[in-house]
């Protein structure tokens, strides 16, 4: 079975730009989260979808974030527009749902703003 | 909001050597996961834990959880340097609705 993946891997862009991630759970996973993990601490959640529909965005910052799961498979998270203290490691997971479904993660995408 | 809390933050010990590490949740745990990371890397599940009380072991990893703690424990037996990595204990804050939250980490290190 495909794990859960995402692109790109790197990312460095300069503040005040844009910048997407991109997920692809595995298959059959109805349930999709983007976790946002700094350097020596525990992943954050900062959003949850059930299927297409987004249950849990209360952590996502909407001002500049934005995310996106239209046919309930694949998801975009975006940032526009980036500032400095966005540098991190975005990771998306998936999980069948429910209580007592383990996250599956991917390799995340490691973004630096310059 | 629950917070988890892992103990230690880093340890470093030599190859053989058992170790333990220790989550410790300010609420009520629905359920307690452990994975581990390495560094630029996903998180890779290891096992979750549902019932007070529950043990589970995987190769020569045990995990146990004791409710009325509010603790689980991590326990690695004769380490190798291949369990070297950080260690996450995750758990459900909300109550069985399927979104974790996560404790700061543990890094080990193995030396051979």
């Amino acid at each position: 079975e495909a794990g859960v993946v995402q692109s790109p891997r790197y990312k460095i862009i300069e503040k005040k730009q844009p910048v997407a991630f991109w997920c692809n759970p595995i298959s059959g996973h109805n349930t999709l989260y983007w976790y946002l993990q700094n350097l020596g601490q525990g992943p954050e959640l900062l959003i949850r979808y059930e299927n297409e529909e987004a249950v849990d965005d209360s952590q996502l910052p909407k001002d500049r974030f934005s995310a996106e799961r239209l046919k309930g498979v694949d998801s975009t998270l975006k940032i526009q527009p980036a500032e400095l203290g966005d540098s991190a490691v975005y990771l998306c997971a998936s999980s069948l749902g429910g209580a007592n479904s383990p996250l599956h993660f991917g390799n995340g995408t490691r973004l630096t703003v310059t | 909001s629950q917070e988890l809390e892992q103990s230690p933050q880093s340890l470093i010990v030599q190859e053989g050597k058992n170790l333990t590490i220790n989550c410790t949740s300010s609420k009520t745990l629905y359920g307690l996961y452990w994975y581990k990371q390495k560094y630029g890397e996903g998180l890779i599940f290891l096992m979750m834990l549902q019932k007070g009380g529950e043990e589970k072991s995987h190769e020569k990893i045990t995990a146990k959880l004791d409710e009325k703690k509010q603790q689980s424990s991590l326990h690695i037996t004769a380490s190798q340097p291949s369990h070297a990595g950080i260690y996450l204990c995750g758990a459900d804050g909300s109550g069985n609705t399927g979104k974790l939250i996560f404790g700061q980490g543990t890094t080990l290190q193995v030396k051979p």
